[in-house]
């Protein structure tokens, strides 16, 4: 247990759906992160949060949202996605941004069909 | 693009000592360098970070070059949960901007 929880750990969606992924840190953290891990490709960095505002977008196609209602959850709303999209996507949370390691969430699987 | 180069795939022999090597030719002086591993089907952990001085903790030691150029995770004595996925990154302006590569793959033979 890393103190970083994410739901589902699984989902599969229709390209015309609509789902959010939730994370949630029980750390006292004030910095928060989504990264996308597709099949043999490396970490990518979507988005940073620092303070629930959002300070790192990484040319994240507009079909992701994410959103920052306080400082220990963050989401991810997707909608319209590509198979492409299919990926592992990764939470993490550490104490400020660029301070101190990250601890990671386990996932959430995404399948888009 | 990551700016450090690792080799993809190494292994050991359980209880041995793993010296998993990074190189980093272009690291600035504000760079730390930061060790992450990834086990089978989940995220992945903090397992050790420096700047300049060697650095030990509970879980791996990291030798670093005296010219900042390379660094080497040493694993005192492997075992089987060690296998996993070996990630070296050099954050940016102490500690934004996280590139993960692909990293080293370990295997850990019994």
């Amino acid at each position: 247990e890393t103190g970083v929880t994410q739901t589902p750990r699984h989902l599969v969606m229709g390209m015309t759906n609509k789902k959010s992924l939730k994370c949630e840190q029980h750390l006292g953290h004030n910095a928060m992160y989504w990264y996308k891990q597709s099949a043999k490709k490396p970490l990518e960095l979507m988005f940073v949060y620092s303070l629930e505002e959002r300070v790192e977008n990484n040319s994240v196609p507009s079909r992701f949202s994410p959103e920052c209602p306080n400082s220990s959850h963050l989401f991810l709303h997707l909608h319209t996605l590509q198979p492409e999209d299919s990926a592992l996507y990764l939470c993490a949370s550490s104490q400020d941004k660029g301070q101190g390691e990250q601890y990671f969430g386990p996932g959430t699987r995404l399948t888009v069909t | 693009d990551a700016k450090t180069t690792q080799p993809n795939s190494m292994e050991s022999n359980e209880e041995e000592p793993v010296h998993l090597p990074c190189n980093h030719s272009t690291i600035s002086g504000t760079d730390y360098i930061h060790w992450y591993r990834q086990l089978p089907s989940q995220g992945p952990e903090y397992v050790i970070h420096g700047l300049t001085s060697n650095v030990n903790n509970r879980m791996a030691s990291l030798a670093i070059a005296e010219d900042r150029k390379s660094s080497t995770l040493i694993l005192h004595r492997a075992t089987l949960r060690d296998a996993a996925v070996y990630y070296c990154i050099l954050s940016e302006n102490y500690g934004q901007n996280f590139v993960f590569g692909p990293g080293t793959r370990l295997s850990v033979l019994p």
